[in-house]
């Protein structure tokens, strides 16, 4: 149990493009989700923690203009990239809190390799 | 603002060794603490969820213990085999209940 999907696993787009990215928890319902972006090695940061049915919350520094995410139901969580470019290659990992579970753990993605021409 | 630091950055070893990894943090107010294991351009994978209140979790060859007062953690990877090549993360979790991660350790097990 506790499954979280990422699609696409890796992506290459050209610049000024946008690119979509979907999130979703398998067997369990995510009333919370996040968006992690990682660099090589360097450790996960968090962009944005995404509430279903309400705005995402944006950390301090990440464009929410750039950085489009909707919740929209309690399984699937999407991150899109707008007019992307060559600096936002990176991976990026979503995480779900599975709801019944309370606060205690999440449950990471396998991650999506973004690369921009 | 809670800091996680992960010591060392890198280690490679021989198969069979015994090793220790650790992790330190600023903020003692922890909810729980976690160790991750990441392989090369894939997600995470959890091993090892200690709460607050607990000393330390065992699973197979791996242990974790936490010491929340002087804010560090270790992870014991006991035996290690090549299987057990990736970069370990520590995050550890506040009142908040988002993690902060370390930049992790990446581990080499050479046969």
């Amino acid at each position: 149990g506790a499954v979280v999907s990422q699609h696409p696993s890796w992506v290459i787009c050209k610049s000024g493009t946008s690119v979509k990215i979907e999130c979703r928890s398998l067997d369990f319902q995510a009333t919370t989700m996040f968006w992690y972006r990682q660099f090589p090695k360097q450790s996960l940061m968090l962009m944005a923690t995404s509430n279903e049915g309400s705005k995402a919350t944006y950390e301090q520094g990440v464009e929410k203009d750039k950085f489009l995410i909707n919740h929209a139901s309690l399984t699937l969580s999407t991150l899109t990239v707008t007019s992307a470019h060559p600096e936002d290659s990176s991976f990026y990992i979503c995480s779900a809190r599975d709801s019944g579970r309370g606060h205690n753990e999440q449950f990471f993605g396998p991650g999506t390799r973004l690369t921009v021409l | 603002k809670q800091e996680v630091t992960q010591i060392p950055a890198a280690l490679s070893v021989p198969e069979g060794e015994n090793l220790v990894l650790n992790c330190s943090f600023t903020d003692s107010a922890i909810y729980n603490l976690q160790w991750f294991r990441q392989d090369p351009g894939k997600g995470l994978t959890s091993l090892l969820l200690i709460q607050s209140s607990q000393r330390e979790q065992t699973s197979g060859r791996l242990n974790a213990s936490l010491d929340k007062s002087s804010g560090r953690s270790t992870l014991y990877i006991a035996a290690s085999q090549p299987g057990d090549s990736a970069t370990y993360l520590c995050a550890v979790r506040g009142g908040s209940y988002i993690p902060t991660f370390g930049r992790g350790t990446s581990l080499i097990v050479h046969p």
